[in-house]
């Protein structure tokens, strides 16, 4: 089955710090890919989407300029939060859209605090 | 635009007793549904889907969903839980004219032995 894997499982990062999370879709080529970000307790709330090759589609209230979105092939998508604080800590999950279906597979997500 | 309400935060059963949790849609174009499992601090599963075919749907580990076009509802069941069903459960629509998921604010389940 299609396979989407996201790295680093778990980050710690001191305030002010930039972090790179990657997506990356394992055995098929993902023309889309989201972000997602999940509070503790509560639903998915969609990010961005990134389309491989162009500029990230960003959802109403979410900073384009803190959360950089790249996604340079059609099997990895970043994002980077960047100048990171405390209030960005959160489970940050990507999904990747492609294989036969064109459903969308999720990744593992990334747990990120920031102290 | 597309939304999605479960009806229950918290559900808890005795493990080897049915589970029903409660979802209603609202779409203004053909819904497509999604039921989603995240045991803690992992990523989502789908458990199945409804795309316009059958409107009963079976989907992995027992579990199943009627979509009821006139309800709008898409409930999902399992006749015997099982302690590994504990989990968050996430009911998702999209419409067909857009890829956006929209997530219900899930619903925990607890098996209770």
């Amino acid at each position: 089955g299609a396979v989407v894997s996201q790295h680093p499982s778990r980050v710690i990062c001191k305030s002010g710090t930039s972090v790179k999370i990657e997506c990356r879709s394992l055995d098929f080529q993902a023309t889309t890919m989201f972000w997602y970000r999940q509070f503790p307790k509560q639903s998915l709330m969609l990010m961005a989407t990134s389309n491989e090759g162009s500029k990230a589609t960003y959802e109403q209230g979410v900073e384009k300029d803190k959360f950089l979105i790249n996604h340079a092939s059609l099997t990895l998508s970043t994002l980077t939060v960047t100048s990171a604080h405390p209030e960005d800590s959160s489970f940050y999950i990507c999904s990747a859209e492609g294989g036969e279906s064109y459903e969308q597979y999720f990744g593992p997500g990334t747990r990120l605090t920031v102290t | 635009a597309q939304s999605v309400t479960q009806l229950d935060s918290h559900v808890s059963v005795s493990e080897g007793t049915p589970v029903l949790l409660r979802c209603n849609y609202s779409s203004s174009y053909s819904p497509s549904l999604f039921w989603y499992v995240q045991h803690p601090n992992k990523g989502l599963q789908l458990l199945l889907k409804y795309t316009s075919a059958a409107t009963l749907v079976k989907g992995i580990n027992g579990f199943e969903a009627e979509f009821k076009k006139s309800e709008t509802s898409f409930h999902l069941t399992k006749p015997s839980a099982h302690m590994s069903d504990a989990a968050e459960y996430f009911c998702v629509v999209t419409a067909s004219n857009d890829y956006k998921l929209s997530f219900g604010a899930g619903t925990t389940v607890t098996v209770r032995a």
